[in-house]
């Protein structure tokens, strides 16, 4: 497996608090990916980036932001947790846009 | 938008049987992904297919990518236990990665 760690891997919080979750890697590839899953839409992608400092919006951004000031580091913080984003976070790393990516192994997020 | 449809969304096997799930895409892909998802696991990449017409495998798994690059299938021949999970296919387009929902594959011993 890729060297991508996840943290918190599992997550219980409140509606209304903020949330970071956050994704390191050690294989320094340039693309990060932020996605979803949830049953019947698949994995859906919330934010990318493509460098330090630079991000974009997927099709799910709404209620989410990121953070990258490090090559190895990609920040996912909801600002003020809802129940809908009750989900599994996935983080994704990629040399290239458009090709092959790598997961980490997800991290469960439970907004009560 | 891009759009990569896959079905069927579930399959139920006995053990040994056959499985093929089906991808398509509404626009011409630069490339075919596959990737697999253990229960309550992450997605794994399986492997990608580049040129039109392209078969690959892999022992059991065999993989297409169509002759106008907008349709893939998955096949797995004798299914095993080992094979449950979601198969995902992910078409590449313009620096675009779009994924398939997913079809889910559960296998009964």
């Amino acid at each position: 497996d890729a060297g991508i760690t996840q943290s918190p891997r599992h997550k219980v919080t409140e509606t209304g608090t903020p949330v970071t979750l956050r994704c390191h890697q050690t294989e320094n590839h340039r693309y990060m990916y932020w996605y979803r899953q949830d049953p019947g839409h698949g994995l859906r992608l919330i934010h990318y980036s493509y460098g330090v400092k630079d991000t974009d919006k997927g099709e799910v951004s709404d209620g989410y932001s990121v953070s990258r000031s490090k090559t190895e580091d990609f920040l996912l913080t909801l600002e003020s947790a809802t129940s809908s984003q009750t989900s599994v976070y996935f983080c994704a790393i990629s040399q290239t846009p458009g090709n092959t990516i790598y997961f980490g192994e997800g991290s469960w997020l439970t907004v009560v | 938008g891009q759009q990569v449809m896959q079905i069927p969304q579930y399959q139920h096997v006995q053990e040994g049987e056959d499985f093929t799930t089906y991808c398509n895409s509404s626009t011409t892909l630069s490339n075919i992904q596959w990737y697999k998802q253990r229960p309550g696991g992450h997605p794994v990449f399986l492997i990608q297919l580049v040129k039109s017409g392209e078969v690959k495998k892999q022992k059991r798994l065999t993989f297409q990518f169509g002759e106008a690059k907008k349709n893939s299938s998955l096949h797995i021949t004798a299914t095993q236990t080992t094979d449950v999970g979601t198969y995902f296919c992910a078409g590449g387009s313009q620096g675009n990665l779009i994924f398939g929902k997913g079809t889910k594959l559960s296998v009964k011993p």
